[in-house]
């Protein structure tokens, strides 16, 4: 069975502080793949990265950048100088590569507050 | 507009009553996904479609609901007999199906149908 646990369940901070959410996730895959999604107040998610298993280089991209660690089963997600629009719930997900690779595990889900 | 697309948005209803979603997939997309979202929480996956034929669905999807994709492009989801527990966010995504040699195509979801049941 595959699972994703975000411990924060809503983060709070103020324009420009760096922040980071948290997953963690439990798989016995020896391949996976692992997601971050975005979903604004509009509802829809959006795709923000897709890591191999294999590949635990580190990923920056802009103002996001990810923190792969198969050791730990972690796959954190920093926002660096956070901007109101960064506002959302984050979810990290996961899935098995292979056959099965369609079936998206998601965390529940942090709740990020970006204040002005 | 070349998203994933789904309607209604909304749709409140009584409980015993039987509700229908539609989806459309981005046009290419050959695999089309349902997932339900309760408040709180994380999508949960429900079915997926490749094409026409429906390859997998989940143990949350009870008897009372059904899904079709019958020319493998839009899809509907059915919720008949609707229960106060059905009341969620509905969220339909596709991609491409991997070729051989290729990893993963990956999901692009519509802004979801947030059902009530009263």
């Amino acid at each position: 069975a595959q699972k994703v646990t975000q411990a924060q369940t809503e983060i709070s901070v103020v324009e420009k502080e760096d922040v980071t959410l948290d997953c963690v996730y439990e798989t016995r895959d020896t391949t996976y793949y692992l997601f971050w999604y975005k979903q604004p107040p509009s509802g829809e998610l959006v795709f923000l990265i897709r890591r191999n298993s294999f590949d635990e280089q580190n990923e920056i991209s802009g103002r996001y950048s990810w923190n792969f660690q198969k050791s730990t089963s972690s796959f954190n997600f920093t926002i660096t100088a956070s901007q109101v629009v960064d506002s959302a719930v984050y979810f990290c997900a996961l899935s098995p590569s292979g056959g099965s690779n369609y079936k998206l595990t998601f965390g529940k889900g942090t709740l990020l507050t970006v204040n002005p | 507009d070349t998203g994933v697309s789904q309607d209604p948005r909304h749709k409140i209803t009584k409980r015993g009553q039987n509700v229908t979603f539609r989806c459309d997939p981005i046009s290419e997309h050959n695999r089309l996904y349902w997932y339900r979202q309760t408040l709180g929480q994380g999508p949960e996956f429900l079915t997926y479609f490749q094409n026409e034929a429906q390859l997998e669905k989940s143990r949350l999807l009870s008897d009372r609901f059904s899904a079709e994709r019958p020319k493998g492009s839009f899809s509907t989801l059915e919720i008949q007999r609707t229960e106060q527990g059905d009341s969620a966010m509905y969220l339909c995504a596709s991609s491409l199906a991997a070729l051989a040699g290729t990893t993963y195509n990956e999901q692009f979801f519509g802004p979801g149908t947030r059902l009530t049941v009263l």
